[in-house]
């Protein structure tokens, strides 16, 4: 059963619009979140991460947030350019290994 | 800059065949990964190691078996290849854990088996 969800397969956005990835996970043991992007015919790469003692990290255009109650993380991207058309995975840890969403497939039309 | 070289980027194999995936990274880290990659499902983790001659299941392992003799190399091994083994294959390694260290993945192996 998969721990970490991401329910939209896919997101379409206009160039310089907000893209919004959502993530849900079960586990309440996880304790540190991650969000990783990956272009075809490459392996992924780390995006941004957040530790659970936070609600909110920044990092330039991206802002992930993180509502524990509801269990559930969001990836902001603002404003959304051609070069962010990738697949992005949400993943979370509670120990030393990675539980990855299924990953939402972004892509930004000019 | 820290390189993943997997070996192949394209396999073919036929079911019953013992295969080979082999990864090498170059920035000495301690922890080395495979995982697959499957349309709806994402990234499965199927075997990890944190050290040398060490190996840990992951979610995935069955039908799977894993070598690290050195701690630059971590191999994967599908010991009797079967039509659902098909899949992209990714190697990763980190420095320590995700907290401190992301992992950083190889390009992949595309793996068919007819």
């Amino acid at each position: 059963d998969q721990q970490v969800k991401q329910n939209s397969p896919s997101l379409s956005v206009q160039e310089g619009r907000i893209s919004i990835l959502n993530c849900d996970y079960t586990n309440s043991m996880f304790d540190y979140f991650l969000w990783y992007k990956k272009y075809p015919a490459e392996g992924p790469t780390f995006l941004i991460s957040i530790s659970s003692i936070k609600d909110k990290n920044e990092d330039g255009r991206f802002t992930v947030f993180l509502n524990k109650s509801a269990k559930h993380l969001s990836l902001h991207i603002v404003p959304s350019q051609p070069g962010d058309s990738a697949v992005y995975f949400c993943a979370a840890s509670a120990d030393r290994k990675l539980q990855f969403g299924a990953g939402t497939q972004v892509v930004v039309t000019p | 800059d820290v390189k993943v070289t997997q070996s192949s980027r394209y396999l073919v194999k036929r079911t019953g065949e013992k295969v080979f995936l082999e990864c090498v990274q170059d920035m000495d880290h301690e922890n080395m990964f495979w995982y697959r990659q499957d349309p709806g499902l994402g990234l499965r983790l199927i075997y990890f190691s944190y050290d040398v001659k060490m190996k840990e299941k992951g979610d995935i392992p069955e039908g799977y078996s894993v070598s690290r003799e050195k701690k630059e190399r971590f191999s994967l091994i599908l010991e009797s290849a079967s039509t659902n083994q098909t899949s992209m294959y990714l190697c990763a390694s980190s420095f320590s854990g995700p907290k401190s260290s992301p992992l950083h993945f190889g390009n992949g192996t595309r793996l068919t088996v007819t």
